[in-house]
């Protein structure tokens, strides 16, 4: 069975610093993996999907994420956070012969100035 | 283009009591998605629809919820009778292609906020 771990249910940084929220899946087959982000009283919206492509995989504003199938991460940076990043993230992962996502628990990530 | 909607936004009702959910995906998807959130877990998927057609329910409680997709447009979600453990955020997400042929984004409305007293 396919599953996702988020390490961290909160992380806070400051205002120019790194952004590392990390994910950690399970699964038998090779996953397909994405990140989403909700911003307060708004809906999911797709940072980034891994689809078996490049293993660095750009996202909107200014996130990445790099598959490592050894580490079976697949961990979202930004090298400077800005206070409009503040919100709460999501790793889900979904199995090619699958249609649901499966959700981590969320990292809600705070930003200082 | 409109994005994927969900009316009400916010749901209180009393335990006993009937709630139905609506979900307009993005026009022109043929995949409708329903998930929920209980505070403090993870999003858990409930159920797929491929145009009016169940696809998957396996995520689906139990049978006190009821999914139906009118002619392969909007969703609704009837709760019949609520508990207070079905509180939570109920998401509904939409995405164009005949998946699983290949890894359609899925498109998250605002969610419903669904208490039950």
């Amino acid at each position: 069975a396919q599953s996702v771990t988020q390490l961290g249910s909160h992380v806070s940084v400051s205002e120019g610093a790194l952004v590392l929220l990390r994910c950690n899946y399970s699964s038998s087959v090779p996953p397909y993996l994405f990140w989403y982000v909700q911003y307060p009283n708004q809906g999911l919206q797709l940072l980034l999907k891994y689809t078996s492509a490049a293993t660095l995989v750009k996202g909107i504003n200014g996130f990445e994420a790099e598959f490592k199938k050894s580490e079976t991460s697949f961990h979202l940076t930004k090298p400077s956070a800005h206070m409009s990043d503040a919100a709460e993230y999501f790793c889900a992962v979904r199995t090619q012969a699958g249609t649901a996502l499966i959700f981590g628990k969320g990292t809600t990530l705070s930003v200082s100035s | 283009e409109a994005g994927v909607t969900q009316f009400p936004s916010h749901s209180v009702i009393e335990k006993g009591q009937t709630v139905t959910l609506r979900c307009d995906p993005i026009s022109g998807h043929d995949n409708l998605y329903w998930y929920r959130r209980v505070m403090g877990k993870e999003i858990k998927f409930l159920l797929h629809f491929v145009k009016e057609s169940k696809q998957d329910e396996s995520g689906m409680p139990n049978n006190r919820f009821l999914a139906e997709r009118t002619g392969g447009t909007y969703s609704t979600l009837k709760v019949q009778p609520a508990e207070l453990e079905d509180s939570g955020v109920y998401f509904c997400a939409s995405s164009p292609g005949r998946a699983p042929i290949r890894p359609d984004t899925q498109y998250f409305g605002p969610g419903t906020r669904l208490t039950v007293l």
